[in-house]
Formats: C-alpha cells, sequence, structure tokens
C-alpha cells in the first residue's frame, strides 16, 4: 500500500530563514506527486505538483519541490520564508496509473514563522 | 482555481443524532468526490470515495452503516453521520476533481458531537 512520510512534525523559522520540509513516499510504480498549504481557518490549496518531466517544480509563492525518483523523495523548498507562510503543510501522493484522483496524504508539518 | 464549497462550516449536535454534510462543486462536474477525517494535528485519512450514480468505495476500517454517502448528482456529495458519538467529533473535508490529476478541497466541517 502506498504511504507519505513527512519527517518534520513542528518547524519554527524566523523570517528571512531558508525552509525545506521532507517527503517520503513508499510505492514502486508511477506517482504524482503534491504538496498543499492549508492556512488557519482556510481549506487546503495545492502549492505545487508534479506528474513528469523536469524534477524540480516551481510553485506558488515562491515554493519549489525537487522530485528525486531513486530517493522516493520530494522535498519542498523555499529560500527566505516570511511570516504570512505559517501554515500547515501537506505532501500527497497518487497512483498515477490510477484512473481516481485518490490522494494519500502525510502526516503534515506546522510550520510557524517568527516575524 | 475551481471552487468547492462544504456546508456547514461548523455542526455541533446531540449524541444519537445524526448529522448531514454537503460537498458541492461550483463550477465543475465531478463524478468523483471524496471524503476525509483529520484529527488534530494528524493528517487527513480518506474516508470513501463518492461516485456519482453509485455506491460509494469505502476505506477500510470505515463504517459503512455510519458514514452515509451519497453522490446524486454531478455537482453535489453528502456525508451523513449516523447516530453521532462524541469519537466521530473531527474534521471532515471532502474534494472533488474537474479531472484525475487535479483536486479542489472545501472548507472542511467541525463536528462537535456533546
Amino acid at each position: 500500500a502506498q504511504s507519505v512520510s513527512q519527517h518534520n512534525h513542528h518547524v519554527i523559522l524566523s523570517e528571512a530563514a531558508s525552509l525545506e520540509l521532507g517527503c517520503n513516499y513508499s510505492y514502486g510504480g508511477t506517482v504524482n506527486l503534491f504538496w498543499y498549504v492549508q492556512y488557519p481557518g482556510q481549506h487546503l490549496q495545492l502549492l505545487l505538483k508534479y506528474f513528469s518531466g523536469d524534477p524540480l517544480v516551481k510553485g506558488i509563492k515562491g515554493f519549489e519541490a525537487e522530485f528525486i525518483k531513486s530517493k522516493f523523495s520530494f522535498n519542498l523548498r523555499k529560500p527566505s520564508v516570511q511570516w504570512s507562510d505559517t501554515a500547515e503543510y501537506f505532501c500527497a501522493v497518487r497512483n498515477g496509473s490510477s484512473n481516481t484522483g485518490k490522494l494519500i496524504f502525510g502526516q503534515g508539518t506546522t510550520l510557524q514563522v517568527k516575524p | 482555481g475551481a471552487v468547492v464549497s462544504q456546508h456547514p462550516s461548523r455542526v455541533i449536535c446531540k449524541s444519537g443524532t445524526s448529522v448531514k454534510i454537503e460537498c458541492r462543486s461550483l463550477d465543475f462536474q465531478a463524478t468523483t468526490m471524496f471524503w476525509y477525517r483529520q484529527f488534530p494535528k494528524q493528517s487527513l485519512m480518506l474516508m470513501a470515495t463518492s461516485n456519482e450514480g453509485s455506491k460509494a468505495t469505502y476505506e477500510q476500517g470505515v463504517e459503512k452503516d455510519k458514514f452515509l454517502i451519497n453522490h446524486a448528482s454531478l455537482t453535489l456529495s453528502t456525508l451523513t453521520v449516523t447516530s453521532a458519538h462524541p469519537e466521530d467529533s473531527s474534521f471532515y473535508i471532502c474534494s472533488a476533481s474537474p479531472r484525475v490529476t487535479e483536486a479542489f478541497f472545501g472548507q472542511g466541517t467541525r463536528l462537535t458531537v456533546v
């Protein structure tokens, strides 16, 4: 069965610090990978996604992620965080061979950015 | 992006009563919608896949008779928590997809059973 693991449960950073959130998945076949963000009191929003092609994916708000197939990883990065990036971040995986949109989510990482 | 509306956003109900949560895709049709449950400080756990015009597909361990799902149209799926108990208190989130490669989420429903 597919599973997704996010290593960092709670990250605290100061503004302008660099961010990297880890995400590893277990599935040997074709995968589609996603990072979602959930701001306090709001619904999940898509930050970025990877389906194929360039393994370095750029998303909204200055976020990017790198797909490393050999490591089954899809880590999220941002060079300089802002206070407004305080939120919950979720990595998700979809079976790329499936005909459904079913997603498996990681445990989530709470990011707290101090002004 | 596409909009998915979930209603109500918060509900408090008495133990033993039933609660219905609606999930609507406002600007697209969705043959498939998904229902998730999120516990505090934890991930979203897929409960079931809602299929328009047919029975829902439940994940292992999810009680079909407790969590009734109806997907009567291409823009509406409902989740009914029957005979709710305090342990059913949680945050329920739906998602809908205009295509299999993209999912949009509702704002979630905070259910509190007292």
